[in-house]
């Protein structure tokens, strides 16, 4: 499968635990999104990369949240000292042009 | 920023009528507009865009059709079938959809037999 790929698939972590995940892109896509998704909710944008360059966070991604994208290749995304409200479905998507293509979601649940 | 309002939240029509799903955005400065389709449980996927340089696009049974003076943008589905059942979201983008993408709410279609 040559897609956008992400791990884990499901995480359930306790309030106040951090948590990590990653993203696989289509190889030489130069950019690379993340987002979340509420139940019932559209992806909401969090931030993105141009190759290794963090580009744009939005106003969401609070101090808590650090994403990284190191060699160009590969993200991850993490979310310290976790709150009920985190939980959500974070979804990566890559792109090398104007259209992006989309992982199938890690979903944290905070308990 | 950018905002983008999506209606109606669900629609249902009968298998072989049409579907029409309607956004208005905010910001003028929004140049390209996605179309993604979602089933339950499985990642967004594209299913049509169009550019402000163009007003109407279509592929087989999908059109859009952009109004930039008016800011708003609609998808169109003829001769609907069961498998076009799924949550459609619209979006808009002021880079070419280089930038991060501002989606709606989502339109839940359901096609009934």
């Amino acid at each position: 499968d040559t897609g956008v790929s992400q791990n884990p698939r499901h995480k359930i972590t306790k309030r106040g635990q951090n948590v990590t995940f990653r993203c696989d892109p289509i190889s030489e896509h130069n950019r690379l999104y993340w987002y979340r998704q509420t139940l019932g909710q559209g992806p909401e944008f969090l931030t993105y990369f141009q190759n290794e360059a963090q580009l744009e966070k939005s106003r969401l991604l609070s101090d808590r949240f650090s994403a990284e994208r190191p060699k160009g290749s590969f993200s991850t995304l993490e979310i310290q000292r976790t709150e009920q409200g985190d939980s959500a479905m974070y979804l990566c998507a890559s792109s090398f042009e104007a259209t992006q293509y989309f992982g199938p979601g890690t979903r944290l649940l905070v308990l | 920023g950018e905002n983008v309002e999506q209606h109606p939240s669900t629609l249902s029509v009968q298998e072989g009528d049409s579907a029409v799903i309607k956004c208005t955005y905010s910001d003028s400065a929004s140049n390209y507009f996605p179309w993604y389709k979602q089933e339950l449980g499985k990642r967004p996927q594209l299913i049509i865009d169009i550019r402000s340089n163009v007003g109407e696009k279509k592929d087989q049974r999908i059109a859009v059709t952009l109004n930039k003076t008016a800011k708003h943008f609609s998808l169109h589905i003829t001769e609907t079938q069961p498998e076009d059942s799924a949550v459609y979201f619209c979006a808009a983008s002021t880079r070419g959809g280089a930038d991060g993408l501002t989606f709606g709410k989502g339109t839940h279609l359901i096609i009934q037999p």
